[in-house]
């Protein structure tokens, strides 16, 4: 079964504008990554977040983890068109890896 | 070079075909996966290779089949598939299997866009 699932499924926005979409999980976890897939392309890591960590910052992208609620978020700020592509969480326990169910970001120029 | 190359981009087969998927990476990572993903789907892992040998197989039909040949190269064999194994198939590779080292980041190949007729 899916370890991982987001919300929203779709989200669109005006360039400019942040964009925030958020991933829930099932087990506990070592670290929990997001990625970026463009249109039917391969995807593209973005962060990495520990199990021990609550919050990471790389450029406009912002993580945070709960490991309470078994929940990450993604925050993307001042939004681009370019930024206009699917987002998945994925959560790795040791034992499996899996992908959430993802939220496909549209950055409306 | 940090770049996971995958050929060919788009494969049309029939079910009676046999066909293999390529994917090399030259980053001297010493995992590598491939994973199956249908449209507006997360990808799906199907089989992990970790220095050259297969040490995941997410209960995968015989109808595919993975080879490793050497530490850059990683194949698929396809062999009487059926329509619904039309898919995206993504290989990704990292410098060691993510069971042994959790923070293992992947780097993914752009896909082979498959359709079985």
């Amino acid at each position: 079964s899916q370890q991982g699932e987001e919300d929203p499924q779709a989200l669109s926005i005006q360039e400019g504008e942040n964009a925030t979409m958020n991933c829930s999980y099932k087990t506990s976890i070592n670290n929990l990554q997001w990625y970026r897939q463009n249109s039917g392309r391969g995807l593209v890591h973005l962060i990495l977040i520990r199990s021990n960590e609550r919050e990471k910052h790389s450029g406009r992208l912002r993580v945070t983890l709960d490991t309470s609620k078994k929940s990450s978020s993604l925050l993307i700020t001042a939004s681009r068109a370019a930024d206009t592509a699917s987002y998945f969480c994925a959560t790795d326990n040791g034992n499996q890896f899996y992908f959430g169910t993802g939220t496909s970001l549209t950055v409306i120029p | 070079d940090t770049e996971v190359t995958q050929t060919p981009k788009h494969l049309v087969m029939g079910m009676t075909n046999k066909k293999s998927l390529k994917c090399e990476q030259h980053m001297g990572h010493r995992a590598m996966y491939w994973y199956k993903q249908k449209a507006k789907k997360p990808p799906e892992l199907m089989f992990v290779y970790s220095y050259e040998k297969l040490s995941i197989n997410e209960s995968v039909p015989s109808r595919f089949s993975p080879e490793c040949p050497n530490s850059s190269l990683l194949n698929l064999h396809l062999h009487a598939l059926q329509p619904e194994d039309s898919a995206l198939y993504l290989c990704a590779s990292s410098q060691d299997n993510w069971v042994a080292d959790s923070q293992e980041t992947q780097y993914f190949g752009p896909g082979t866009r498959l359709l079985v007729l």
